[in-house]
């Protein structure tokens, strides 16, 4: 999984705290995803990017927003953690610019994080 | 919209036995098909991938034919071992560029 960095590795909130994960890569990728992994469900996508300034919704994108300010960093952010969003985070991302492109994604090591 | 079902888990193997975990599809178009491996405590890993109908992507000694008129892509290794054990998703690609997941199928393979 090199090139792409996930910070920070764990964190537990409360319930109404809000955070920001950041992903980081330096492959000079232009598209960026975040997903959410739980048990028996697989990686849904919360949110994606297609380049610097842009973000899109993915499948499950209620009660998260991301940021793109910088081509080599895709930031997700929690405003007021709920207990359902206890999950692990994962980032990706994938160096062409055909949307359509079989280039596999890479991905970070994850995020695990627990709202209490 | 487009989907990937697997078959479930845990699958529990003696080393040196043979290995298949299904996977089908549901996707409008042409998508392109995936196989990624978790281990524990790590991100995701490409293992193999193909791009069309009948082609067969292969690594590690695992392969898998992309079968259009079945809409399958199963995962098969002629004799595992104890180090194969970990979490196998099956992905497709759509034509959106979005990458779906199946829930995944964890395996454990016994000395």
């Amino acid at each position: 999984n090199a090139g792409v960095t996930q910070t920070p590795k764990f964190r537990v909130l409360k319930t109404g705290q809000s955070m920001t994960l950041l992903c980081a890569q330096d492959m000079n990728h232009e598209y960026m995803y975040w997903y959410r992994q739980d048990p028996g469900m697989g990686l849904r996508l919360i949110h994606y990017s297609v380049g610097e300034g842009t973000t899109a919704k993915g499948e499950v994108p209620d009660g998260y927003n991301v940021s793109r300010l910088k081509k080599q960093n895709f930031l997700l952010g929690l405003e007021s953690a709920a207990p359902s969003q206890t999950s692990v985070y994962f980032c990706a991302s994938i160096g062409t610019g055909l949307i359509n492109s079989n280039q596999p994604q890479h991905f970070g090591d994850g995020t695990r994080l627990s709202i209490l | 919209g487009d989907s990937v079902t697997q078959m479930e888990g845990p699958v529990t193997l003696s080393e040196e036995a043979f290995l298949t975990i299904n996977c089908t599809y549901t996707a409008t178009g042409y998508p392109s098909l995936f196989w990624y491996v978790q281990y524990p405590g790590e991100g995701l890993q490409l293992l193999l991938k193909a791009t069309k109908a009948d082609d067969k992507g292969s690594n590690k000694g695992f392969e898998a034919t992309y079968r259009k008129e079945t809409t399958s892509f199963h995962l098969e290794k002629g004799s595992v071992q104890v180090s194969d054990s970990a979490v196998y998703f099956c992905a497709l690609r759509n034509q959106g560029g979005k990458l779906i997941f199946g829930q995944g199928t964890e395996l454990s393979v016994k000395p």
